[in-house]
């Protein structure tokens, strides 16, 4: 019964791969974020989803893309990985915008050696 | 440039004793804000938050201060227990634009319960 999940866990890659990270919610809500926590640990917004359409787009590399197939998914498509891609990657969601709680996910390690 | 700072990396306090975390931030557009709760290897928690039309909201053990004057808040967690062990983050959104921005996140202070 997870309310925001987060597949995989861990994530141990090469450089140039690309990888997918997939979120999915069973809350009903409306808008979904990820989220980058770098190694200064500092958690830094990176995409929000609203009813299936990009809300923002932070100043994120391009080779970052966020694909929403429904309202309780959103997956986070990485190409060409860098090693300063290397972050725990986390997802969240909430029931709307502005003054509304977000939930989050457990968070995936990925590791770009 | 940090809009969100919790100047406090660590934070030590006997079990039953109050906890007091403190926040402070710039941006004078935010107006909600939140509190979380983070174990090792798991996502933030939320724990609670306030609007910036109070100044006071309180859960159980947990109490949220806001002053808007200083851009200033804390998080009062009493009695200290064992299981409150935890990194705890302070977090800010601004209603303007539709909080679309998502939130923005102090880095985080660990607070330690010593039995």
């Amino acid at each position: 019964d997870t309310a925001v999940s987060q597949t995989p866990k861990y994530l141990v890659t090469q450089m140039g791969n690309d990888k997918s990270i997939k979120c999915e919610q069973n809350l009903g809500h409306d808008t979904m974020y990820w989220y980058k926590q770098d190694s200064k640990k500092f958690l830094k917004i990176m995409f929000s989803y609203n009813n299936k359409e990009l809300i923002i787009n932070e100043t994120v590399p391009n080779r970052f893309s966020p694909k929403s197939p429904d309202k309780a998914h959103l997956n986070l498509h990485i190409n060409s990985l860098e090693l300063g891609d290397s972050a725990v990657y986390f997802c969240a969601s909430s029931r709307g915008l502005g003054k509304e709680t977000q939930y989050f996910g457990p968070g995936t390690r990925l590791l770009v050696l | 440039d940090q809009q969100v700072k919790q100047n406090s990396p660590s934070l030590s306090v006997q079990e039953g004793r109050i906890s007091i975390l403190n926040c402070d931030y710039t941006n004078s557009m935010f107006d909600y804000f939140l509190w979380y709760k983070k174990y090792p290897a798991e996502g933030p928690t939320f724990l609670i938050s306030i609007s910036s039309i109070k100044d006071k909201n309180e859960d159980g053990r947990f109490t949220v201060f806001l002053n808007k004057s200083a851009k200033h808040l804390s998080l009062h967690i009493v009695p200290s227990q064992p299981g409150d062990s935890a990194v705890y983050f302070c977090a800010a959104s601004a209603q303007a634009g539709g909080g679309a921005d998502g939130l923005t996140f102090g880095k985080g202070t660990h607070l330690i319960i010593q039995p």
